[in-house]
């Protein structure tokens, strides 16, 4: 119930297309969907978050669509670049627990093909 | 606003012996997260820490302990290495004032056991 599930594991798109991310989880507890990006040798780097909330949240040429029903929740990357080529992770927290650790998706690797 | 550091980048140690790991948390974020990131995978939640004291552990042994220092800054150690333990070893830090959902992530220190 603590996983989170991402798909896919690896993604290729072709500069300026659209990268479509997906996750999903089981508990009901999450309250909090952050996405991290991660270049190797590095350490991930928050991307976006999301609350329950809201469906959808928009920064820049990323935006997270959220369905609370289904327990999925998703990110797009527009106008893909060749500097986007990394490892995404999704992740989700309970804010309401002991404690706010993030649970992690097992990661999409990008590549932003020129 | 200087972020998290932490240090050393790298690391080698043979199979029995024992490491310590530092990381200095952003300016002004008073929780400490420290995570394992197995090559491939997505980082694993090891402990936490909230003004000095453990606020929630991951599912690891007891030979990996940790501390956290008035000026917030915090060590992992890990006793008796085992080859697994070779990994990414990510520090993470939260704003001050409550426990808050968004954590910020350092460089990470590579960890080989031989």
């Amino acid at each position: 119930q603590q996983q989170v599930k991402q798909s896919p594991q690896s993604l290729i798109v072709q500069k300026g297309g659209i990268s479509i991310i997906n996750c999903a989880y089981e508990n009901t507890a999450f309250d909090y969907f952050p996405w991290y990006q991660q270049f190797p040798g590095k350490g991930p780097a928050l991307l976006i978050a999301i609350r329950p909330d809201v469906s959808e949240k928009k920064e820049g040429r990323f935006t997270i669509s959220f369905n609370k029903s289904a327990k999925q929740f998703s990110l797009h990357i527009m106008d893909s670049q060749p500097g986007d080529s990394a490892t995404y992770f999704c992740a989700a927290s309970a804010q309401g627990g002991a404690t706010n650790k993030l649970i992690f998706g097992t990661g999409t690797l990008l590549a932003v093909q020129p | 606003e200087t972020g998290v550091t932490q240090s050393p980048t790298h690391l080698i140690k043979t199979r029995g012996q024992q490491v310590t790991l530092r990381c200095s948390s952003q300016s002004g974020h008073n929780t400490v997260s420290w995570y394992q990131q197995a090559l491939g995978q997505g980082p694993q939640f090891i402990f936490q820490y909230y003004r000095e004291e453990e606020n929630g552990r991951g599912n690891f042994p007891p030979r990996f302990s940790g501390l956290q220092f008035p000026n917030y800054s915090s060590e992992l150690n890990v006793n008796a290495l085992e080859l697994d333990d070779s990994a990414l070893y990510l520090c993470a830090s939260s704003p001050a004032g409550q426990l808050t959902d968004t954590q910020y992530f350092g460089p990470g220190t590579r960890l080989t056991v031989l």
